[in-house]
């Protein structure tokens, strides 16, 4: 079964503006990691943001802020005022306990697409 | 401070040809992975090693061996390369095997399998 969705295939934004890149989620463990990370055009993955399970507020850095709705089991990433630095491929992913059928392996989604326009 | 470094960056292989993928992180992690990312599938476990002497299968193990050589290297072996196998491979460590700690990412290498 799917453990991370990832609805939206691709997405343009113009500088300067946010945008909200969506990521569901599936799990039955109470303990668990999202993170996000980007992928540009150079092809390595890059570390964004993480969010524990547990977490009673939401995570930012910088730019970044991930829309935590537990009880939805959505992630979803905002990215603040973009930069055209911003256009990449953008993944969810989720970490189970090692203790789980996963065996705490990092899942991904499928992935968005970013093209930030000037 | 490299990271995680990968070699090589790219390769051609012949169906039936045998290649060793190499991977090493200087951050004193734990565990380590070897992930294929396919276009429109996101990044797809192969193989795990949660700590220096083990390994574990991942979500698409078949076709590939992996040696957790110590504790900063770990290397992805394809005995006889298929078609099925191109790919890019990406490496990662991170500091345990928990879901609260993030993995870094090696560049990748682009494989292709003729």
């Amino acid at each position: 079964a799917q453990k991370i969705t990832q609805t939206q295939p691709g997405m343009f934004v113009q500088e300067k503006e946010a945008v909200t890149l969506d990521c569901t989620y599936d799990t039955s463990d109470p303990s668990y990691g999202l993170f996000w990370y980007k992928q540009p055009s150079s092809g390595e993955m890059i570390f964004l943001i993480y969010q524990g399970s547990y977490d009673q507020q939401n995570a930012t850095e910088g730019r970044y802020s991930l829309n935590f709705q537990k009880a939805r089991k959505s992630a979803n990433l905002v990215i603040s005022a973009s930069q055209l630095g911003d256009s990449a491929m953008y993944f969810c992913a989720m970490r189970e306990p090692i203790f789980t059928d996963s065996w705490g392996k990092l899942q991904f989604g499928a992935g968005t697409q970013v093209v930030v326009t000037p | 401070n490299a990271g995680v470094t990968q070699t090589p960056k790219f390769q051609v292989l012949k169906t039936g040809q045998s290649m060793t993928l190499q991977c090493a992180q200087d951050m004193n992690h734990n565990s380590m992975y070897w992930y294929r990312q396919d276009p429109g599938m996101g990044l797809r476990l192969i193989y795990y090693s949660a700590s220096e002497g083990t390994t574990d299968k991942g979500e698409v193990p078949n076709g590939y061996n992996v040696s957790r050589l110590n504790k900063r290297e770990f290397s992805l072996r394809l005995e006889s390369a298929a078609p099925s196998q191109t790919s890019v491979y990406f490496c990662a460590s991170s500091r345990q095997a928990d879901s609260y700690n993030e993995q870094f990412f090696g560049p990748g290498t682009r494989l292709t399998v003729l």
